[in-house]
């Protein structure tokens, strides 16, 4: 059975600081791993991908990936109170697999 | 931009009908997924389809029925509908699941509040 784990929070943080997201997984095959955004009542929408060890970056956003520790964080820069939503750690395994597994998110409230 | 679309934002019905939820994406992916969310378990796979009239079981198909005749469309068939299926319906699609950074990715549609009475 694959799991993903995540916090489920909520993480609070003041504005204008760094928010540190955090989700492991169990299955070692793990390739593509996904960061998605849901705010109240919406729908999951892609933040960040990120398939190879090390950082990412993108704008406020820096994906961190480490396999050998089965791993993935997601930080948040400068935090906005727009930045408070769900956060959903999504990951897929190799060869062809078609089915992510996602975690149960972890909730962010950026407080002014 | 990728658009995923469902039938119905909110949708009201009585124990035992039967529900059809209607989701479309307009850029020729190949996956279509449905998935129920609930509070405090997460998003949960109920059937997902790799090409037209091809379907596999999520983890949870119980009491759910799927059809894809069209590529682009994919439909959630509640045989009869119970107060316990009263969740949220999200829809998905992927390009497919070969990897890269565009082709695993879920665009959801924006879900379908269902209420069983």
């Amino acid at each position: 059975q694959k799991e993903v784990e995540q916090n489920s929070g909520p993480l609070s943080v003041p504005e204008g600081a760094i928010a540190s997201l955090n989700c492991t997984y169990s299955d070692r095959g793990s390739q593509s791993f996904f960061w998605y955004r849901q705010y109240s009542g919406k729908s999951p929408e892609l933040i960040m991908s990120i398939y190879s060890n090390g950082d990412k970056e993108d704008g406020r956003f820096t994906a961190q990936l480490n396999k050998a520790s089965q791993y993935v964080s997601l930080l948040i820069r400068d935090s906005q109170p727009s930045d408070s939503a769900t956060y959903l750690c999504a990951v897929l395994a190799s060869g062809g697999s078609y089915i992510p597994t996602f975690g149960r998110g972890t909730s962010l409230i950026v407080h002014p | 931009d990728v658009k995923v679309t469902q039938s119905s934002r909110y949708l009201v019905k009585r124990t035992g009908e039967k529900v059809f939820l209607e989701c479309v994406q307009d850029m020729d992916h190949e996956n279509m997924f449905w998935y129920r969310q609930d509070p405090g378990l997460g998003l949960r796979l109920i059937y997902f389809s790799y090409d037209v009239k091809m379907k596999e079981k999520g983890d949870i198909p119980e009491g759910y029925s799927v059809s894809r005749e069209k590529k682009e469309r994919f439909s959630l068939i509640l045989e009869s509908a119970s107060t316990n299926q009263t969740s949220m319906y999200l829809c998905a699609s992927t390009m497919d699941g070969h990897g890269g950074a565009m082709a695993d990715t879920q665009y959801f549609g924006p879900g379908t509040r269902l209420t069983v009475l």
